[in-house]
């Protein structure tokens, strides 16, 4: 059973760094040809694709959002980290971290996120 | 960048009526890369649909996935009490590497 499992400090104040971390269990973060990933939630609206990481190291990320996020792996914990600074109020949000099969996964399309983890929220408020 | 266009915004449903919602594309999604999910207050979205029509693992019949190009539904047969919940879709763009969510449509209570 794979899960996903969201760690960080709740709240933070404007202008300094958010660190998240994803704990992987139940799969590998460098298991070909799988994307590890982070979205976010604001309260009361939609999910926003921040960006992505493939096991390779390798990332990608949503062009509005570019310049302030840096996602990486750390293989021998078997986490996915995400980075954010100069946080604003804009930036308060549940964040999930979820995984995507590239479609050359067996019994895979590609590109959707099969699991998710329970999300944490991080509130920026000073 | 691909907009994906979702509509109704609230859809008033009464248990075991049929459930028809819209994701409209701004362009192509090419390869069908569109995904459909199931989010109830304070849980994490569920797969429901991939690949626009392909169920995900332990997804009920009664939830189907049609469409192709720009233009995708997501069909409930028959509501029952626990799909009463926001639904997502999200497509995949290959060409600029860039995953993108609706707005979301909420089935809530007739």
């Amino acid at each position: 059973q794979v899960r996903l499992l969201e760690s960080g400090p709740g709240l933070v104040k404007p202008s300094e760094t958010l660190f998240l971390t994803c704990t992987v269990s139940g799969a590998s973060v460098s298991t070909a040809n799988y994307y590890w990933s982070w979205i976010r939630q604001p309260p009361g609206q939609s999910l926003e694709w921040i960006g992505s990481v493939f096991y390779s190291g390798r990332t990608i990320y949503s062009p509005s959002l570019r310049s302030r996020f840096t996602m990486s792996l750390d293989r021998s914990q078997n986490q996915v980290s995400l980075t954010l600074t100069s946080v604003t109020a804009a930036d308060t949000a549940v964040y999930y971290c979820a995984r995507a099969p590239a479609p050359y996964v067996p019994g895979s399309s590609g590109y959707y996120f099969d699991y998710w983890g329970q999300g944490t929220l991080a509130t920026v408020s000073s | 960048e691909i907009v994906l266009t979702q509509s109704p915004g609230t859809l008033s449903v009464s248990p075991g009526d049929r459930a028809t919602l819209s994701c409209r594309a701004s362009q192509i999604v090419s390869g069908n890369f569109l995904a459909w999910y199931q989010q109830k207050p304070g849980q994490a979205p569920r797969l429901l649909i991939y690949g626009a029509s392909s169920r995900a693992i332990g997804i009920p019949d009664r939830f189907t996935g049609s469409g192709s190009a720009t233009e995708f539904i997501l069909t409930i047969s028959r509501v029952e009490p626990g799909d009463f919940a926001v639904y997502y879709c999200q497509q995949y763009d290959r060409l600029s590497s860039v995953w993108t969510f609706g707005q979301g449509t909420k089935v809530e209570v007739k």
